[in-house]
């Protein structure tokens, strides 16, 4: 079966700039979740969706941070306006409920300048 | 709030060494993953375990579960320069999405 699919997986912007970070889970994979991981850091969750509802966002800095999981298929995460702070690797994953395996991404490296 | 304890941070070991890493974890859980993270690249899981006194071993790597003690080890045996990477143990919180320790960057030397 094919993985999660993350895109871009590299970005470097500039400061207060925006970006955004798209997501495409497992097919049939009810829960999504994206985590940031700041370099020499575990990831830390941002956002837990199941299907197009959130289950968890209590660590999502929604001043800067939106996320929308339109259909309960794809998401995109969005930063705006970056700040440096913001620079780490954005992971997406996705299981399915009731299971045990949750499926990593390979991640978006975001740079901000 | 579930909290994830690893230590150490940083291990440096020989080649040939053996050596085991440990993982707290401050909630009731019965389930615990490791994974492991080479440098610029995504998660690969490594153990998946599910219960009480669960065991599980790959090649050099086996992990194991103390559900009482919130505790899991991952002992090394006879470490080969291949196994340097950085390893992460990671706990469901009450939504099921993982909580994850610091991570322990492991470097083998000769």
């Amino acid at each position: 079966e094919a993985g999660v699919a993350q895109s871009p997986r590299y970005k470097i912007i500039e400061k207060r700039q925006s970006v955004a970070f798209w997501c495409n889970p497992i097919s049939g994979h009810a829960t999504l979740y994206w985590y940031q991981q700041i370099l020499g850091q575990g990831p830390k969750l941002l956002i837990q969706f199941q299907n197009n509802g959130v289950v968890d966002d209590s660590q999502l800095p929604k001043d800067r941070f939106s996320a929308e999981r339109l259909k309960g298929v794809d998401s995109t995460l969005k930063i705006q306006p970056a700040k440096l702070e913001d620079s780490a690797v954005y992971l997406c994953a996705s299981s399915q409920i009731g299971r045990q395996f949750y499926y990593f991404g390979p991640g978006t490296r975001l740079t901000v300048t | 709030e579930l909290k994830v304890e690893q230590n150490p941070l940083f291990l440096s070991m020989q080649e040939g060494k053996n050596y085991t890493i440990y993982c707290n974890y401050s909630t009731t859980s019965d389930r615990l993953y490791w994974y492991r993270q080479d440098p610029g690249k995504s998660l690969e899981s490594l153990f998946v375990l599910l219960s009480n006194g669960a065991v599980k071993q790959e090649g050099r790597l086996m992990a194991s579960l103390d559900t009482k003690a919130r505790l899991s080890t991952l002992h090394i045996t006879a470490a080969v320069h291949d196994l340097s990477a950085t390893y992460f143990c990671a706990v469901p919180n009450s939504g099921y999405a993982l909580n994850f320790g610091k991570g322990t960057s492991l470097l083998v030397t000769p």
